[in-house]
């Protein structure tokens, strides 16, 4: 199996902050990565699939980028409803593999 | 708008099988774009695929899982099922059912609630 391994595992930040993610595979998986929001007691949501390509209706705010086997997640201007945990997902293979998570906490 | 809906029990014995079912509604399940996934996650714990299914009825499993699990599909009631045999405390999750391409870019756009299961006597 494709190991997704991101870190940090938990940050915290404040409102207006920048946040970066990062999400590392164990081997190349080309842009066959996804990014996804999850807040407690809610199912994850599709903010960004194939690396960089923002989901419709996700603020432009959230970005993404990489390939190969290093990815990252960016936030910029942190607002109150990104707390949240973020998973990153490969595709690339089977069988599709989250990462363990990050948390983003407020400061 | 396209919903997903996770029925079934939420509380199973130890050895027995796990059976849940996702109807999708708003859409139809008959789509040659799709598939149709399960996904779980313990307990504050990460997020793990377990198999999907396209409307024909091929299907596709995570190998740590494959020797117990079966994911079918009833178009005609637009439902799709998850059984998951000789359960235990570690099968004890919520689970999601979840729709996704089937492109060479894949992933998991719409998700239903999700429903807690607990494996205990």
């Amino acid at each position: 199996d494709i190991q997704m391994t991101q870190s940090p595992s938990s940050l915290s930040a404040s409102v207006g902050d920048r946040v970066t993610i990062t999400c590392r595979a164990s081997q190349s998986i080309s842009t066959y990565l996804n990014w996804y929001q999850q807040k407690p007691g809610r199912a994850p949501k599709l903010l960004i699939s194939a690396a960089s390509s923002l989901q419709s209706g996700v603020p432009s705010r959230f970005s993404g980028s990489g390939s190969g086997t290093d990815f990252t997640l960016t936030i910029n201007s942190l607002q109150p409803e990104d707390f949240a945990a973020f998973y990153c997902q490969q595709t690339y293979d089977t069988p599709q593999t989250f990462g363990q998570g990050t948390k983003v906490e407020v400061k | 708008q396209l919903q997903l809906q996770e029925s079934g029990p939420g509380l199973v014995k130890p050895s027995e099988t796990l059976s849940l079912t996702c109807t999708v509604s708003g859409g139809s399940i008959s789509s040659s774009s799709y598939y149709w996934g399960w996904i779980r996650q313990p307990p504050g714990k990460g997020l793990e695929w377990i198999g999907s299914i396209y409307y024909s009825g091929t299907t596709y499993y995570n190998p740590s899982l494959k020797s117990r699990v079966t994911i079918s599909v009833d178009t005609s009631k637009s439902q799709f099922s998850l059984k998951l045999s000789s359960v235990t405390a570690a099968d004890t999750a919520v689970y999601y059912c979840a729709r996704h391409s089937s492109g060479l870019y894949s992933a998991f756009d719409m998700w239903g609630q999700g429903t807690t299961v607990t494996v205990s006597s």
